[in-house]
């Protein structure tokens, strides 16, 4: 069955410096990535998209890129800022074409000042 | 701005009492969903809504049920609520149909404690 991997321990880096967090995935092929934002008890914020037939997509200080070999996606965070501390998410599509979305655990990020 | 709010952001209920969970879009949203969150556990989804009076089992629907009456609202309905179904509760929507990559917008929450 298919299976998304985050990091469950928590990320914590120095404000300015770049986080990169992990998602992994495996017996699956998707047409697509997600990337969501959780703060504590609120419910996830869609931040960024990825195609299977795109490298690499950025909006602001975000990245995200997408390897369909390796089965993996990397999210970076560039000049990292405390207010950026938060649970962070990747998702994929669910196997039939119904709009259902398969979550990862989320890793979260403590950004220190 | 798009929304999808939910009835109650806090809520105690004692066990074998029937409890509802409501969710509101109002971004004429065809795709409405019912997630748990727990520790460690990461979000599950418990039904799914894809059109009015339609609905979908998830990977957690037991003890649970929902009822999708018009477009906009979808309802979640613990039969007889029980310890292990405190947990926070999201509802989510999205669009449908071909090329549309589903971005799912969530509402804030609903942490329901049973006791």
């Amino acid at each position: 069955s298919q299976k998304i991997e985050q990091n469950s321990e928590a990320l914590n880096i120095q404000e300015g410096k770049t986080a990169t967090l992990t998602c992994n995935y495996t017996n699956y092929s998707p047409a697509y990535l997600q990337w969501y934002r959780q703060d504590p008890g609120r419910g996830p914020v869609f931040l960024l998209l990825i195609r299977e037939n795109e490298k690499e997509k950025r909006k602001e200080r975000l990245k995200v890129t997408f390897d369909t070999t390796l089965k993996q996606s990397l999210f970076h965070i560039t000049a990292s800022q405390p207010a950026d501390s938060a649970t962070y998410l990747c998702a994929l599509p669910g196997s039939s074409n119904t709009g259902k979305l398969i979550f990862g655990q989320g890793t979260t990020l403590q950004v220190k000042p | 701005d798009v929304k999808v709010t939910q009835s109650s952001r806090y809520l105690v209920k004692r066990t074998g009492e029937k409890v509802f969970l409501e969710c509101v879009q109002d971004m004429d949203h065809e795709n409405m969903f019912w997630y748990r969150q727990d520790p460690g556990l990461g979000l599950r989804l418990i039904y799914f809504s894809y059109d009015v009076k339609m609905k979908e089992k998830g990977d957690i629907p037991e003890g649970y049920s929902v009822s999708r009456e018009k477009k906009e609202r979808f309802s979640l309905i613990l039969e007889s609520a029980s310890t292990n179904q405190t947990s926070m509760y999201l509802c989510a929507s999205s669009r449908s149909g071909t090329g549309i990559y589903n971005e799912q917008f969530f509402g804030p929450g609903t942490r329901l404690t049973v006791l």
